[in-house]
């Protein structure tokens, strides 16, 4: 596709589930980020890849939280033990290099229960 | 984490009037952008900004860096329905990754 693709759009887990959501970048794009929006904020940058290599995951607010990017190009963002406060909407966004602008995609919108 | 202030944080105006918003923080930024977001949608840039006092127009939208590093207005000339929408405030310390800091956002709705 043209634009950043998140799947799912929408997620509802319960209290305690293990969650993945997925982010395929821009075809080329090198540079991929996670971001987290909660209701009536801006995002909150979560993790930077550069290639297959996280190169600042110092947004990752605890050790629940992980993502890879194995191959760089499709990013997984994993949530272990989720808790009702992880419920936010989820972006990702790529860049063609890490110094240009982004491109964000629609979002997961997370619902725990 | 941090988060920049920007206000207000609604604005109800009517069609074809002018709107302005502004956005401060205690740190310095090098970077200021400002970015437009429909709902269920991810965020949109609309201005960068590089250079401290630097004005920078695209269309009907004006944006200016402060002279202070630590904050930056948008403007935005006679309103249409399509402006409807969040805009957001950002801004990044250093040269390279997009590692941005927002504002909470101002919330623009136009009556026609």
């Amino acid at each position: 596709g043209a634009g950043v693709s998140q799947t799912p759009s929408n997620k509802v887990t319960e209290k305690g589930k293990y969650v993945e959501l997925r982010c395929d970048p821009i075809s080329g794009h090198t540079a991929l980020y996670w971001y987290r929006q909660s209701l009536g904020q801006g995002p909150e940058f979560l993790i930077y890849f550069q290639g297959t290599g996280a190169a600042d995951d110092s947004g990752l607010p605890n050790d629940r939280f992980f993502a890879v990017r194995p191959e760089g190009s499709v990013s997984t963002l994993k949530i272990q033990r989720t808790e009702r406060g992880d419920s936010a909407v989820y972006l990702c966004a790529s860049s063609p290099t890490a110094n240009e602008k982004l491109f964000f995609g629609s979002g997961t919108q997370l619902s725990v229960l | 984490g941090q988060q920049l202030n920007q206000s207000p944080q609604s604005m109800f105006i009517q069609e074809g009037e002018d709107v302005s918003m502004n956005c401060t923080s205690s740190s310095i930024f090098n970077t200021w952008l400002w970015y437009k977001q429909d709902p269920g949608e991810g965020p949109v840039l609309l201005i960068a900004l590089y250079k401290a006092g630097e004005l920078t127009s695209n269309g009907r939208l004006t944006a200016q860096f402060g002279i202070t590093r630590k904050d930056s207005f948008l403007n935005i000339s006679a309103s249409i329905p399509s402006d409807v929408g969040i805009y957001f405030c950002a801004g990044q310390k250093f040269q390279g990754a997009q590692k941005l800091v927002f504002g909470q956002g101002t919330r623009l709705t136009i009556n026609p």
